[in-house]
């Protein structure tokens, strides 16, 4: 996972509960990424944040809710309003000093459960 | 548009065999393409990572660019089990840094099953 870290594994929630996952960072890399990855879906964007206290929505940022005060740090919350909260979900950085140069980092994901 | 089509497979081939792993687009403005590697129930990896037209190798990879077509390919010689995941391509207009069309879009995934 070249020093991305996703916790837990894997998460169980009930219905109506909210839930955090942790994305952890030792690469110093400026932005980080949630996707979202159902079966037969490509990956979608969720939010992202190019800079600390600073975040932009994704295309399905409807029911989830992020911060960034530490660069290493960037956890989403998942609320009771998504709708279809159970999914594999995906934190991804970039290293923005590089340009283009740079490829997209995932960590090993965080699977959740909300029955 | 920011479509992109990959064919979900599965995609089963003998060991030893030379895989062909294809995605098209609809945006001709893509220029940066990659494809990443997958396995169950973890991250995706990067394999190859090409800007614009052409060919690039690396080891047994090959990744290829057809621009004009609007077609990349991911060829894996002499295949082996351990190459048994599902393979994502993703492409993106500008350098892939933010979100909306700044941003990276995905095929759905072509799942590999390697025989051995």
């Amino acid at each position: 996972d070249g020093g991305i870290t996703q916790s837990p594994k894997y998460l169980f929630r009930k219905e109506g509960q909210n839930v955090t996952l942790s994305c952890e960072q030792n690469l110093n890399h400026d932005a980080m990424y949630w996707y979202r990855q159902d079966p037969g879906q490509g990956l979608r964007l969720i939010y992202y944040s190019q800079i600390v206290n600073d975040f932009q929505k994704g295309d399905i940022a409807e029911g989830y809710s992020v911060s960034r005060e530490k660069k290493e740090s960037f956890p989403l919350t998942v609320t009771s309003a998504q709708k279809n909260p159970t999914a594999f979900y995906l934190c991804a950085t970039l290293n923005l000093a590089l340009g283009q140069n740079s490829p997209l980092h995932f960590g090993n994901g965080t699977r959740l459960t909300v029955t | 548009q920011k479509e992109v089509e990959q064919d979900p497979g599965p995609l089963s081939v003998p060991e030893g065999a030379i895989v062909s792993l294809n995605c098209t687009y609809s945006n001709s403005a893509f220029q940066y393409f990659m494809w990443y590697r997958q396995y169950s129930r973890k991250g995706p990896e990067l394999l190859m990572y090409t800007y614009s037209s052409g060919n690039k190798e690396d080891g047994r990879f090959t990744a290829q660019v057809d621009k004009s077509s609007k077609y990349i390919s991911l060829f894996i010689r002499d295949s082996q089990p351990s190459d048994s995941a599902t393979y994502l391509c993703a492409m993106s207009a500008l350098f892939f840094s933010g979100g909306g069309a700044d941003g990276l879009t995905f095929g759905k995934g072509t799942h590999l099953i390697i025989q051995p």
